[in-house]
């Protein structure tokens, strides 16, 4: 079985603090996603990483930014938290999505890191 | 702009009932269709996943179909469970790009 692991079930931070959110995988999948999921909004797409080094901005990626140096190894950093980036954020990966097999790929996800910025 | 709607956004059933929740999308350019399960503070798991190709998937007691020109999925659930009360979503992943569409979720009840 897949296996995403979120290094931090809960975290509390302060407004200003720079934040890190790591996500281990070990099905050595290129793709990588971090989520943030709010209530009435469902889950929106910050980041996305198809390789190491490769990224792609989502649809929310304003605040944040992310990096992945490692295959296994996806992190995601507030620059300077604030109160509305108080969420559930939740990390998933997938093989990758070209060539014969790009319709099938279903994304695995970690349990997810519920974030407090106070 | 794909949407993707989630009818009802609350179910509550007494166990043992067949039940049926629906995902509807705007956009029937997709590759697939995912059906996911999420437990009260936890991440989601995966249940199903449907080709654009196919009509449905069964696991068990859960079966999902897709009907793409309608821009409709259905995720049939047989005797239900106790076990099976979590939230239900519906993600699309749409062609030529690597963004998945989430629904809202249906959240479910199952009374013994």
């Amino acid at each position: 079985d897949v296996k995403v692991t979120q290094s931090s079930r809960y975290l509390v931070k302060r407004t200003g603090e720079k934040v890190f959110l790591e996500c281990v995988q070990d099905m050595d999948h290129e793709n990588m996603f971090w989520y943030r999921q709010d209530p009435g909004l469902g889950l929106r797409l910050i980041y996305f990483s198809y390789d190491v080094k490769m990224k792609e901005k989502g649809d929310i990626p304003e605040g944040y930014s992310v990096s992945r140096e490692k295959k296994e190894r996806f992190s995601l950093i507030l620059e300077s938290a604030s109160t509305n980036q108080t969420s559930m954020y939740l990390c998933a990966s997938s093989l990758p999505y070209a060539g014969t097999l790009a319709h099938n790929q279903p994304q695995h996800f970690g349990d997810g890191t519920r974030l407090s910025i106070l | 702009k794909q949407e993707v709607t989630q009818i009802p956004a609350a179910l509550s059933v007494p166990e043992g009932e067949n039940l049926v929740l629906n995902c509807s999308f705007t956009d029937s350019a997709i590759y697939n269709l995912q059906w996911f399960r999420q437990d009260p503070g936890k991440g989601l798991t995966s249940l199903l996943l449907i080709q654009s190709s196919q009509r449905e998937q069964t696991s068990g007691r859960l079966n999902a179909s897709l009907d793409k020109s309608s821009g409709r999925s259905t995720l049939y659930i047989a005797a239900s469970q106790p076990g099976d009360s979590a939230t239900y979503l519906c993600a699309v992943r749409r062609t030529g790009g690597f963004k998945t569409i989430f629904g809202a979720g249906t959240r479910l009840f199952v009374k013994a």
